[in-house]
Protein backbone atom coordinates (compact mmCIF):
# COMPACT_ATOMS: atom_id res chain seq x y z
CA UNK A 1 0.00 0.00 0.00
CA UNK A 2 1.19 3.36 -0.68
CA UNK A 3 2.38 5.78 2.26
CA UNK A 4 3.25 9.23 2.85
CA UNK A 5 6.38 10.49 4.90
CA UNK A 6 6.91 14.16 5.83
CA UNK A 7 9.38 15.22 8.20
CA UNK A 8 10.40 17.26 10.81
CA UNK A 9 6.70 17.34 12.23
CA UNK A 10 7.35 20.26 14.33
CA UNK A 11 10.54 23.27 13.82
CA UNK A 12 10.48 26.73 14.64
CA UNK A 13 13.25 28.55 12.75
CA UNK A 14 14.33 32.05 13.07
CA UNK A 15 13.43 34.51 11.05
CA UNK A 16 16.40 34.78 8.08
CA UNK A 17 16.97 31.13 8.55
CA UNK A 18 16.90 28.67 5.89
CA UNK A 19 14.20 25.96 4.97
CA UNK A 20 13.80 22.61 4.09
CA UNK A 21 11.17 20.06 4.43
CA UNK A 22 10.77 16.76 3.07
CA UNK A 23 8.08 14.52 1.73
CA UNK A 24 8.29 11.20 0.21
CA UNK A 25 5.98 8.38 -1.05
CA UNK A 26 6.44 4.88 -1.11
CA UNK A 27 3.91 2.61 -2.91
CA UNK A 28 3.53 3.86 -6.04
CA UNK A 29 5.43 5.51 -9.06
CA UNK A 30 4.89 8.77 -10.83
CA UNK A 31 2.89 10.30 -8.75
CA UNK A 32 1.27 14.24 -8.41
CA UNK A 33 3.07 15.74 -5.55
CA UNK A 34 1.64 18.97 -3.63
CA UNK A 35 2.78 21.55 -1.15
CA UNK A 36 -0.24 23.27 0.90
CA UNK A 37 0.39 25.30 3.75
CA UNK A 38 -3.16 25.94 6.49
CA UNK A 39 -3.83 29.25 8.03
CA UNK A 40 -6.22 28.43 11.11
CA UNK A 41 -9.84 29.47 9.46
CA UNK A 42 -8.67 29.59 5.73
CA UNK A 43 -8.61 26.17 4.71
CA UNK A 44 -5.94 25.16 2.55
CA UNK A 45 -3.96 27.08 0.29
CA UNK A 46 -2.05 25.03 -2.66
CA UNK A 47 1.74 26.34 -2.91
CA UNK A 48 3.15 23.96 -5.68
CA UNK A 49 2.47 21.02 -7.30
CA UNK A 50 4.66 18.56 -9.28
CA UNK A 51 3.68 16.25 -12.19
CA UNK A 52 7.23 14.76 -12.60
CA UNK A 53 11.00 14.81 -11.63
CA UNK A 54 11.99 18.34 -12.15
CA UNK A 55 8.65 19.79 -12.45
CA UNK A 56 7.29 22.27 -10.49
CA UNK A 57 4.62 24.63 -10.77
CA UNK A 58 4.01 27.83 -8.07
CA UNK A 59 0.34 28.79 -7.13
CA UNK A 60 1.26 31.66 -5.83
CA UNK A 61 4.10 34.20 -5.50
CA UNK A 62 5.65 34.01 -2.25
CA UNK A 63 8.91 33.46 -0.85
CA UNK A 64 8.80 29.26 -0.93
CA UNK A 65 10.19 27.21 -3.69
CA UNK A 66 10.03 23.76 -3.83
CA UNK A 67 12.03 20.57 -6.30
CA UNK A 68 11.68 17.00 -7.10
CA UNK A 69 14.83 15.32 -7.30
CA UNK A 70 13.42 12.37 -7.33
CA UNK A 71 10.49 10.36 -8.49
CA UNK A 72 9.16 10.06 -5.19
CA UNK A 73 10.44 13.04 -3.25
CA UNK A 74 9.27 16.64 -2.82
CA UNK A 75 11.24 19.25 -0.60
CA UNK A 76 9.67 22.67 0.05
CA UNK A 77 12.53 25.10 0.24
CA UNK A 78 13.71 28.71 1.66
CA UNK A 79 16.84 30.65 1.53
CA UNK A 80 15.38 33.37 4.04
CA UNK A 81 12.27 32.44 5.97
CA UNK A 82 9.64 35.48 7.06
CA UNK A 83 7.38 36.11 10.47
CA UNK A 84 4.57 35.18 7.69
CA UNK A 85 6.00 31.93 6.42
CA UNK A 86 4.38 30.62 9.80
CA UNK A 87 2.13 27.99 9.43
CA UNK A 88 1.09 24.39 9.03
CA UNK A 89 2.22 22.74 5.74
CA UNK A 90 0.76 19.42 4.07
CA UNK A 91 2.53 17.42 1.30
CA UNK A 92 0.14 15.14 -0.37
CA UNK A 93 0.22 12.77 -3.19
CA UNK A 94 -2.43 11.40 -6.16
CA UNK A 95 -2.47 9.39 -8.46
CA UNK A 96 -4.16 11.82 -11.08
CA UNK A 97 -4.03 15.72 -11.82
CA UNK A 98 -5.30 17.69 -8.35
CA UNK A 99 -7.41 14.18 -6.61
CA UNK A 100 -9.67 13.04 -9.37
CA UNK A 101 -12.71 10.94 -7.89
CA UNK A 102 -10.62 7.56 -9.12
CA UNK A 103 -7.23 9.22 -6.96
CA UNK A 104 -8.26 11.81 -4.57
CA UNK A 105 -5.55 13.60 -2.44
CA UNK A 106 -3.48 11.56 0.44
CA UNK A 107 -1.90 13.81 2.86
CA UNK A 108 0.96 13.74 5.25
CA UNK A 109 0.59 14.38 9.04
CA UNK A 110 2.40 17.73 8.03
CA UNK A 111 5.09 20.11 9.51
CA UNK A 112 4.23 23.10 12.04
CA UNK A 113 6.46 25.59 11.03
CA UNK A 114 7.19 28.85 13.55
CA UNK A 115 8.95 31.32 12.85
CA UNK A 116 10.41 33.57 15.27
CA UNK B 1 -13.43 28.78 -11.68
CA UNK B 2 -14.80 26.70 -8.61
CA UNK B 3 -15.46 27.59 -4.77
CA UNK B 4 -16.15 26.81 -1.86
CA UNK B 5 -18.11 28.11 1.25
CA UNK B 6 -18.09 26.46 4.59
CA UNK B 7 -20.76 28.70 6.11
CA UNK B 8 -19.74 27.21 10.25
CA UNK B 9 -17.00 27.86 11.77
CA UNK B 10 -17.56 26.20 14.68
CA UNK B 11 -19.89 23.56 15.57
CA UNK B 12 -21.00 21.80 18.94
CA UNK B 13 -23.10 18.82 19.20
CA UNK B 14 -23.45 16.74 22.25
CA UNK B 15 -22.24 13.07 22.18
CA UNK B 16 -24.89 10.71 20.57
CA UNK B 17 -27.25 13.01 18.56
CA UNK B 18 -27.05 13.56 14.74
CA UNK B 19 -24.73 16.00 12.61
CA UNK B 20 -24.63 18.00 9.62
CA UNK B 21 -22.03 20.42 8.54
CA UNK B 22 -23.06 22.71 5.60
CA UNK B 23 -21.20 22.91 2.26
CA UNK B 24 -22.26 25.00 -0.88
CA UNK B 25 -19.74 25.13 -3.92
CA UNK B 26 -19.82 26.92 -6.88
CA UNK B 27 -18.78 25.34 -10.14
CA UNK B 28 -20.11 25.63 -13.92
CA UNK B 29 -19.95 22.02 -14.90
CA UNK B 30 -20.04 18.56 -12.91
CA UNK B 31 -17.97 18.91 -9.86
CA UNK B 32 -16.27 16.35 -8.01
CA UNK B 33 -16.97 16.50 -4.46
CA UNK B 34 -14.88 15.45 -1.23
CA UNK B 35 -15.09 15.33 2.46
CA UNK B 36 -11.90 15.21 4.41
CA UNK B 37 -11.63 15.10 8.43
CA UNK B 38 -8.01 16.85 10.28
CA UNK B 39 -7.56 15.90 13.35
CA UNK B 40 -5.48 18.17 15.51
CA UNK B 41 -1.79 18.06 14.48
CA UNK B 42 -2.07 15.68 11.67
CA UNK B 43 -2.81 15.63 8.13
CA UNK B 44 -6.42 15.03 5.97
CA UNK B 45 -8.02 12.22 5.72
CA UNK B 46 -10.55 11.29 2.98
CA UNK B 47 -14.46 10.26 4.39
CA UNK B 48 -15.96 10.17 1.37
CA UNK B 49 -16.38 11.78 -2.42
CA UNK B 50 -19.10 11.93 -5.10
CA UNK B 51 -18.85 12.70 -8.95
CA UNK B 52 -22.07 10.82 -10.29
CA UNK B 53 -24.94 8.15 -9.64
CA UNK B 54 -26.62 8.30 -6.09
CA UNK B 55 -26.48 11.87 -4.87
CA UNK B 56 -26.31 9.54 -1.21
CA UNK B 57 -23.09 8.65 -0.58
CA UNK B 58 -21.51 6.72 2.28
CA UNK B 59 -18.15 7.05 3.52
CA UNK B 60 -16.01 5.66 6.51
CA UNK B 61 -16.67 5.84 10.20
CA UNK B 62 -20.48 6.01 9.61
CA UNK B 63 -20.46 9.30 7.66
CA UNK B 64 -22.80 9.87 5.01
CA UNK B 65 -23.44 13.21 2.19
CA UNK B 66 -26.13 14.25 0.16
CA UNK B 67 -25.28 15.82 -3.27
CA UNK B 68 -28.10 18.37 -4.14
CA UNK B 69 -27.75 20.39 -7.24
CA UNK B 70 -30.51 22.39 -7.49
CA UNK B 71 -28.84 24.01 -3.99
CA UNK B 72 -25.12 23.14 -5.14
CA UNK B 73 -25.11 22.14 -1.55
CA UNK B 74 -22.88 18.69 -0.28
CA UNK B 75 -23.44 18.51 3.28
CA UNK B 76 -22.15 16.25 5.56
CA UNK B 77 -23.99 13.73 8.14
CA UNK B 78 -24.14 11.68 10.39
CA UNK B 79 -27.01 9.84 12.57
CA UNK B 80 -25.00 9.62 16.04
CA UNK B 81 -22.06 11.46 17.37
CA UNK B 82 -18.46 10.18 18.90
CA UNK B 83 -16.55 12.11 20.83
CA UNK B 84 -13.95 10.77 18.35
CA UNK B 85 -15.56 12.50 15.75
CA UNK B 86 -14.23 15.71 17.26
CA UNK B 87 -12.08 17.54 14.67
CA UNK B 88 -11.90 19.81 11.65
CA UNK B 89 -13.88 18.90 8.67
CA UNK B 90 -13.09 20.14 5.33
CA UNK B 91 -14.83 20.08 1.96
CA UNK B 92 -13.70 20.21 -1.58
CA UNK B 93 -14.64 20.33 -4.86
CA UNK B 94 -12.10 19.38 -8.20
CA UNK B 95 -12.60 19.66 -11.56
CA UNK B 96 -13.24 16.37 -13.87
CA UNK B 97 -10.34 16.67 -15.73
CA UNK B 98 -6.86 18.14 -14.57
CA UNK B 99 -8.17 21.34 -12.65
CA UNK B 100 -7.37 22.67 -9.53
CA UNK B 101 -8.99 20.69 -5.98
CA UNK B 102 -10.13 24.01 -3.64
CA UNK B 103 -10.95 23.52 -0.43
CA UNK B 104 -13.22 25.28 2.13
CA UNK B 105 -12.17 26.92 5.03
CA UNK B 106 -13.08 24.04 7.46
CA UNK B 107 -15.73 23.46 10.00
CA UNK B 108 -14.29 22.78 13.72
CA UNK B 109 -16.76 19.89 15.24
CA UNK B 110 -16.49 20.00 19.05
CA UNK B 111 -18.48 17.13 20.89
CA UNK B 112 -19.53 17.27 24.80
CA UNK B 113 -20.18 14.69 26.46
Amino acid sequence: SQTIHQWPATLVQPVGSPLSLECTVEGTSNPNLYWYRQAAGRGLQLLFYSVGIGQISSEVPQNLSASRPQDRQFILSSKKLLLSDSGFYLCAWSGDSFGSYNSPLHFGNGTRLTVT
Amino acid sequence: AQSVTQPDIHITVSEGASLELRCNYSYGATPYLFWYVQSPGQGLQLLLKYFSGDTLVQGIKGFEAEFKRSQSSFNLRKPSVHWSDAAEYFCAVGAQYGNKLVFGAGTILRVKS
